[in-house]
């Protein structure tokens, strides 16, 4: 079975140029997840899809971010526009449906190293 | 301090050794998950040890949990070179299902 893949692994632009990221989940699991490590510091939550809907949003940073997954499968995020601050590595996870409260194990993918210069 | 804080920051031992990092947290927890990231490659997943556990086992890491406390062990015996890597604790609340990270231990398993 695939795992989480994400694309591209690395992606370098200015400050100011718009980047999309995007993540493949496992098959079949209706949660995906976001998340993001900046500057070598904690590893953080951006946001969490069930499906196609937005679940949790609570950790975007702002209104440059834009985060999709039409139809339920695959999700993209937009930066737009980059911003210096923005460098670090995008983790996408997924996970499958649990019958209580998400307490089963998330699955991530490689990565996705941004660099803004 | 942050939610999930590993210690050591990082550590250093011979081959054959054991190695255990610590994990502590604030909040009331569902899980605590441990993974692994080797150098500039993905996150992967450990074990899941859930709030109703005390201990885990699988293979060679043996993982505790005490929610009196709010930490977490991991225990890696009979270290190898390939166990260098970064480990990570991410804690599960008992509302939502964001994990959230601590800053990670290096550790680095010398020949």
């Amino acid at each position: 079975e695939a795992g989480v893949t994400q694309f591209p692994s690395h992606s370098v632009i200015e400050k100011g140029q718009t980047v999309t990221l995007r993540c493949d989940p496992i098959s079949g699991h209706d949660n995906l997840y976001w998340y993001r490590r900046v500057m070598g510091k904690e590893i953080k939550f951006l946001l969490h899809f069930v499906k196609e809907s937005k679940q949790d949003e609570s950790g975007m940073p702002n209104n440059r971010f834009l985060a999709e997954r039409t139809g339920g499968t695959y999700s993209t995020l937009k930066v737009q526009p980059a911003e210096l601050e923005d460098s670090g590595v995008y983790f996408c996870a997924s996970r499958q449906r649990s019958p209580g409260t998400g307490d089963n194990e998330q699955f991530f993918g490689p990565g996705t190293r941004l660099t803004v210069l | 301090s942050q939610q999930g804080e590993e210690d050591p920051q990082a550590l250093s031992i011979q081959e054959g050794e054991n190695a255990t990092m610590n994990c502590s947290y604030k909040t009331s927890i569902n899980n605590l998950q441990w993974y692994r990231q080797n150098s500039g490659r993905g996150l992967v997943h450990l074990i899941l040890i859930r709030s109703n556990e005390r201990e885990k086992h699988s293979g060679r890491l043996r993982v505790t949990l005490d929610t009196s406390k709010k930490s977490s062990s991991l225990l890696i015996t009979a270290s190898r070179a390939a166990d260098t890597a970064s480990y990570f604790c991410a804690t599960k609340e008992t509302s939502g299902s964001r994990l959230t990270f601590g800053e990670g231990t290096q550790l680095t398993v010398n020949p």
